[in-house]
């Protein structure tokens, strides 16, 4: 069974300050993606960015990054020079890509807040 | 190009009583899954649909029930409400063994 943990129920960051929101996961298959959604109070999960659990290189989309340890079992987002419109849920999730089932673990979330 | 779209967006119901969820996938898209994310928690896999069939379902009873048409698009029927049910139902959608899932904006159902 997938499980992630998101031990962080509320983080606060100043604007244009760097913010790192941590994700550790649990899992026994080989082949696995991490991923990070953002949700706003509208409701809507907003994809951000991906993972693959063979990708060398850590992922990067813009202003967000992924700090994976495999060994670790962590992958952690990193969001650069944050904004005040960054301020929402966040949500780390895995999904075994071997079955190709769509099944996807969430954890918890972190509620972020961008203070002006 | 449209994304995923839900509807109804809002819903009210009482208990006892059967609610019928629907979604329209990202075009190109040919699975769709189905959340529930209770309040403060994270979403909660329901099933997944492709080629019409359920092809994976996560831990919830069989008052859940869906169904997908030949246009790709689905529905997610609920019957004999509770007021646990309450919750965003949140559907998503992507190419089967496809990286990315892209969700909808979610139909918020509230259970009297």
């Amino acid at each position: 069974a997938q499980k992630i943990t998101q031990t962080q129920p509320g983080m606060f960051v100043q604007e244009k300050e760097a913010v790192t929101l941590d994700c550790t996961y649990d899992t026994s298959d080989p082949s696995y993606g991490l991923f990070w959604y953002k949700q706003p109070s509208s409701g809507e999960m907003i994809f951000l960015i991906y993972q693959g659990s063979y990708d060398q290189q850590n992922a990067t989309e813009g202003r967000y990054s992924l700090n994976f340890q495999k060994a670790r079992k962590s992958a952690n987002l990193v969001i650069s020079a944050s904004q005040l419109g960054d301020s929402a849920m966040y949500f780390c999730a895995m999904r075994d890509l071997n079955t190709n089932a769509g099944k996807s673990t969430f954890g918890d979330g972190t509620t972020l807040t961008v203070k002006p | 190009d449209a994304g995923v779209t839900q509807s109804p967006t809002h819903l009210i119901k009482t208990r006892g009583q059967q609610v019928t969820l629907r979604c329209s996938p990202k075009s190109g898209h040919d699975t769709v899954s189905w959340y529930q994310q209770a309040l403060g928690q994270g979403p909660q896999f329901i099933f997944q649909y492709y080629e019409e069939e359920e092809r994976q379902r996560g831990n919830f009873p069989d008052r859940f029930s869906g169904h997908q048409f030949p246009n790709y698009s689905s529905e997610l029927n609920v019957n004999a409400l509770l007021l646990g049910d309450s919750a965003l139902y949140l559907c998503a959608s992507s190419l089967l063994g496809g990286d990315e899932q892209f969700f909808g904006p979610g139909t918020r159902l509230t259970v009297l």
